[in-house]
């Protein structure tokens, strides 16, 4: 149990058209589910905070208009990476937390993102 | 907020040694710590957590310390197989907070067979 899908996994664009990313919880409710951002050889950052039903919290510095993000259900968030730009290309990684233990985060595989 | 320090960033072991990676928290109300395996390309993979109200916890080649007074756990792995080698992320949080883990800054393991 506990599983989290991404999907793409990889995704190639052009500069200044815009991504979507899903992310599922495909066998338990997650009333939150986390965006991170990860560069090469480097930890996770935290990019905001996704909650069922309500608009998300985003960590500061990061651009609520540049990432759009949706947590429609109980088992799907999708983020948005709106007009992209090479600097935009990174590995971008969802978790989420089951509603009956929410320490617990699980994460999907991750999505590979390049913006040319 | 919590600060998380993780050592060392890079530890290259020979196949059946055993590794140790250490982290401090600076939080005293932190009490949830888990650890993470990061394969290259993929998502982190939770392998190991601990709760505050232990000191020692273990699943097979693995195992993981905590200190609460001196505010420090360590991932511990025996027998190491070039397989263990990844990325290894400790985090701490607080129990019923924010559900917002701080991430060590990461060691990558290397198991020379």
């Amino acid at each position: 149990g506990a599983v989290v899908s991404q999907h793409p996994s990889w995704v190639i664009c052009k500069s200044g058209t815009s991504v979507k990313i899903e992310c599922r919880s495909l066998d338990f409710q997650a009333t939150t589910m986390f965006w991170y951002r990860q560069f090469p050889k480097k930890s996770l950052m935290l990019m905001a905070t996704s909650n069922e039903g309500s608009k998300a919290t985003y960590e500061q510095g990061v651009e609520k208009d540049k990432f759009l993000i949706n947590h429609a259900s109980l088992t799907l968030s999708t983020l948005t990476v709106t007009s992209a730009h090479p600097e935009d290309s990174s590995f971008y990684i969802c978790s989420a937390s089951r509603t009956s233990s929410y320490n617990e985060q699980f994460f999907g595989p991750g999505t590979r993102l390049t913006v040319l | 907020g919590e600060n998380v320090e993780q050592h060392p960033s890079t530890l290259s072991v020979q196949e059946g040694d055993s590794a140790v990676i250490k982290c401090t928290y600076s939080d005293s109300a932190s009490n949830y710590f888990p650890w993470y395996k990061q394969e290259l390309g993929k998502g982190p993979q939770l392998i190991i957590d601990i709760r505050s109200n232990v000191g020692e916890k273990k699943d097979q080649r693995i195992a993981v310390t905590l200190n609460k007074t001196a505010k420090h756990f360590s991932l511990h792995i025996t027998e190491t197989q070039p397989e263990d080698s990844a990325v290894y992320f400790c985090a701490a949080l607080i129990s019923g907070g924010s559900y917002i883990p701080t991430f060590g800054r990461g060691t990558s393991l290397i198991v020379h067979p």
